[in-house]
């Protein structure tokens, strides 16, 4: 049961354009979510976190959409940078016990 | 230089075997956190512990245990009850109660043969 889903297993954008990574979840209890980029053989670091009470968050480069109503979200990178290329991964916490619920990732490629 | 280090990186293991991964953090944080991720899936949580002496079961605790008898250390053993214990594992630290900003060590990759 994935409570938090990534359908794209992988993005690829030309450096300069905007990259858009889509998150979707079922659970409409989480109140809050996060975006996470992991590099090869490192650990993943946070990125950029939106309340549910909000509906968007920005943050230099990347803002990330909170669509409740739909249960979506959708962290944009603008505009996209060879340092960029990564995994993303989306999250979702789950009340106050220190669990949070994570998509399966989305390999962003950014292309010269 | 405050972070998170685990040890190994890459670390090998008979079948039958228990095996114990290090993680320690000099980040004074409260909360610590192992993470099991498998190709095609998130991370998915074994164990937390929010303070000294007291952990809790994640998601798929079955097979694993830990301890958390300094701030600083979290290790986990990955026991021989475990059916699948090929993957890479990670670490993550945060301050009590802020899960929302935690760091993450560079992960061990066991592969038991």
């Amino acid at each position: 049961d994935q409570q938090v889903k990534q359908n794209s297993p992988s993005l690829s954008v030309q450096e300069g354009r905007i990259s858009i990574l889509n998150c979707d979840y079922t659970n409409s209890m989480f109140d809050y979510f996060l975006w996470y980029k992991k590099y090869p053989a490192e650990g993943p670091t946070f990125l950029i976190s939106i309340s549910s009470i909000k509906d968007k968050n920005e943050d230099g480069r990347f803002t990330v959409f909170l669509n409740k109503s739909a249960k979506h979200l959708s962290l944009h990178i603008v505009p996209s940078q060879p340092g960029d290329s990564a995994v993303y991964f989306c999250a979702a916490l789950r009340g106050s016990n220190y669990q949070l619920i994570w998509g399966a990732g989305t390999k962003l490629i950014i292309k010269p | 230089d405050g972070g998170i280090t685990q040890s190994p990186k890459y670390l090998f293991r008979k079948e039958g075997q228990n095996v114990t991964l290090s993680c320690e953090q000099n980040l004074n944080h409260d909360a610590m956190y192992w993470y099991r991720q498998d190709p095609g899936q998130g991370l998915r949580l074994i164990y937390y512990s929010q303070i000294v002496n007291d952990f809790q079961k994640g998601d798929i605790a079955e097979g694993y245990s830990v301890s958390r008898e300094k701030k600083e250390s979290f290790p986990l053993t990955v026991t021989s009850a475990q059916k699948n214990p090929t993957a890479f594992y990670l670490c993550a630290s945060s301050r009590g109660g802020e899960i929302t900003e935690a760091f993450f060590g560079q992960g061990t990759r066991l592969t038991v043969v």
